[in-house]
């Protein structure tokens, strides 16, 4: 199936750092989100981005939609250990109700 | 507001069978979608109904297979189980139209074919 770029696909860091992950198409989005998931559970909407170049922030989050449409970016500030799991990024078609999705990134947070 | 409940949470099944699984949406939203989830494959689009009516379907075989009620609520059944459907099953719900689309999830259903 149809799956957006995401990277880094995974990455250790250390409680407190900042953690920025991006997604990548060469297709032309018009809504993005981005989702966290933890084991066993179903994906939690962290944030919607609706227009090109739209930065929107949620508490330590912030996530922009490019400029260009194809792509969109996710930062974590001061990193905690409840940040562990898995982040996705889902990129809709313009006219169209069919999400793609990024294939994640696998974050853990060192104590 | 209530969130997306799914039902079964968990189901164990053996090759040949088939399964159907429920999925209520937040009230108010009119779109379903289901997704199938697996560690090689990620999250892959299996169909979204709105309306009754399915609006978009991924690639899946005619195996699976959905439906949706006049209140939203959504079926999804497969049948001839094969192990490889083995996978968390999620559904999600959004209001289906062309602005705020953001989409919700339920809590999956984890389906293990034997």
């Amino acid at each position: 199936g149809q799956q957006l770029n995401q990277s880094p696909q995974s990455m250790f860091i250390q409680e407190g750092e900042d953690v920025s992950m991006n997604c990548t198409s060469s297709s032309i989005f018009n809504t993005w989100l981005w989702y966290k998931q933890d084991p066993g559970e179903g994906p939690v909407l962290l944030i919607a981005l609706y227009k090109a170049g739209e930065l929107t922030s949620n508490g330590r989050l912030t996530a922009q939609f490019g400029i260009t449409r194809k792509d969109s970016f996710l930062n974590i500030s001061a990193s905690i250990p409840s940040d562990v799991g898995i982040y996705f990024c889902a990129g809709l078609f313009k006219g169209t109700y069919k999400y793609i999705f990024g294939t994640g990134t696998r974050l853990k947070v060192l104590a | 507001k209530a969130g997306v409940t799914q039902t079964p949470r968990y189901l164990i099944k053996t090759r040949g069978q088939q399964v159907t699984l429920s999925c209520s949406p937040i009230s108010g939203h009119r779109s379903v979608s289901w997704y199938q989830q697996t560690p090689g494959q990620g999250l892959q689009f299996l169909f979204e109904y709105f309306s009754e009516t399915q609006r978009n379907k991924g690639n899946f075989p005619g195996r699976f297979s959905g439906r949706q009620f006049s209140n939203s609520r959504s079926e999804m059944n497969v049948s001839t189980l094969e192990l490889g459907d083995s996978a968390l099953y999620l559904c999600a719900s959004s209001q289906g139209l062309s602005t705020y689309n953001e989409q919700f999830f339920g809590p999956g259903t984890r389906l293990t074919v034997l």
